[in-house]
């Protein structure tokens, strides 16, 4: 039968670089943009969030730029380390909207050398 | 203090078979999700709970798939006559309160891996 494969984006950094996380979002409606963590095993755990009226927001080691002209979201990660390897999506919603459910996109795979 | 739960972690049912998964959420969380997780790809939303009320369940992919919240704590997703596509990983997410024009972070549990051979 076809086989399934993992048809992640994957980047690999050495410990100690910066990593940049892209993202392109889909609904121009979206005001409200997650950044998750997804290690093996585990569910989605929050990193950052933004809201669509900013265009930068920092947080600890994490930054998340929102381009809403070209519909892009990046997470930057300063001097990676190796328990940041792990899948990392981002995540659209609208906020206001009867819920919070999120749109998440398709993941991109981080690896960090030691 | 304690997370999202779920369980069973790990379920392979036989086609055709029922099965229930369920999510205790963070205690006091007014909002409960469901999200359906198939191998390498972001997870996706299936359905929405206010407390005992279910919202939202446009994401459900068929009449086969039915959740329930009855006293507004746990969670249960129940799935009919379970065929091979609806292997994946099941993943609840609970967040304090819907409203007042804030943003409440999701939690989400590490979600039951259901295998239907």
């Amino acid at each position: 039968g076809e086989s399934v494969g993992l048809h992640l984006p994957t980047l690999s950094v050495q410990e100690g670089d910066n990593s940049i996380i892209n993202c392109a979002y889909s609904n121009s409606a979206s005001d409200y943009f997650i950044w998750y963590k997804q290690e093996s095993g585990k569910g989605p755990q929050f990193i950052i969030d933004i809201r669509s009226n900013m265009d930068k927001r920092q947080g600890q080691r994490v930054t998340v730029l929102l381009n809403k002209t070209v519909k892009h979201l990046s997470l930057q990660i300063a001097a990676t380390q190796p328990g940041d390897s792990a899948v990392y999506f981002c995540a659209e919603s609208v906020f206001g909207g009867s819920n919070y459910k999120l749109t998440f996109g398709k993941g991109t795979l981080l690896t960090v050398n030691p | 203090g304690a997370g999202v739960s779920q369980s069973p972690r790990y379920k392979v049912a036989k086609r055709g078979q029922d099965v229930a998964l369920r999510c205790d959420p963070i205690s006091g969380h007014v909002s409960l999700f469901w999200y359906q997780q198939a191998l390498g790809q972001g997870p996706e939303f299936l359905t929405y709970f206010q407390n005992e009320a279910q919202l939202d369940k446009s994401g459900l992919p068929s009449d086969r798939f039915f959740a329930e919240r009855p006293e507004g704590s746990v969670s249960t997703l129940k799935i009919q006559r379970t065929q091979q596509e609806d292997s994946a990983v099941y993943l609840c997410a609970s967040s304090l309160l819907f409203g007042g024009g804030a943003v409440y972070e999701q939690y989400f549990g590490p979600g039951t891996r259901l295998t239907v051979t």
